[in-house]
């Protein structure tokens, strides 16, 4: 069966913190792993990975795959109260020339002042 | 604002009646997904449309709920005869051509 599981599961950390979360995947016919930051409201996208080991990079967000380990992880260096967020991880899938997205269930940043 | 939208974003209604949710894509986006997500949970999916073909839909989704995507434009989900786990935020999402995932604001369904 295909599973996306990230962790941790919740995080508190300290402004100022750098903090890093994990994507780990196991799905057929893989074809780009997604991460998704969600605060009351729907997830906004912030990364996109096709190929390992090419760090994308913005701001203080940072992202990079590892196809062959099958993980990901998303760094946020100097973290902000405004990063407090549920930050979603979603692999994509191409089966008979249909894209289907795989999500995890999340992981909650709670960045203390 | 050129976003996916979603209508309406909030909706309560009792158990046993029908609910039908609108989603508006991206203009230029032809793929477009429904998607349902309950408390401390991700994305589920539900049903995919690329243009107006319905091109996969979720064993999890019961007889109940069906979609449209007429013309290939804005997609309804309709929920018949509602359950109270049918409770969920409803979330719409459109792509192309890059295949990120854009969302809408999300229908927030509570059936009492």
């Amino acid at each position: 069966e295909d599973k996306v599981v990230q962790s941790p599961l919740s995080l508190v950390v300290h402004e100022g913190d750098t903090v890093t979360l994990n994507c780990s995947y196991e799905v057929t016919n893989f074809r780009s792993l997604l991460w998704y930051k969600q605060e009351k409201k729907a997830p906004t996208f912030l990364f996109m990975l096709t190929s390992s080991g090419i760090e994308k990079k913005s701001g203080r967000l940072s992202s990079i795959l590892d196809k062959k380990e099958l993980f990901s992880i998303l760094n946020i260096t100097a973290t902000q109260t405004g990063d407090s967020a549920v930050y979603l991880c979603a692999v994509s899938q191409l089966t008979s020339g249909t894209y289907k997205y795989i999500f995890g269930t999340g992981t909650r940043l709670k960045v203390l002042a | 604002d050129t976003g996916v939208s979603q209508d309406p974003r909030h909706k309560i209604t009792k158990r046993g009646q029908n609910v039908t949710f609108r989603c508006d894509p991206i203009s230029e986006h032809n793929r477009l997904y429904w998607y349902r997500q309950t408390l401390g949970q991700g994305p589920e999916f539900l049903t995919y449309f690329q243009n107006e073909a319905q091109l996969e839909k979720s064993r999890l989704l019961s007889d109940r709920f069906s979609a449209e995507r007429p013309k290939g434009s804005f997609s309804t989900l309709e929920i018949q005869r509602t359950e109270q786990g049918d409770s969920a935020m409803y979330l719409c999402a459109s792509s192309f051509p890059t295949y990120e995932q854009y969302f809408g604001p999300g229908t927030r369904l509570t059936v009492t």
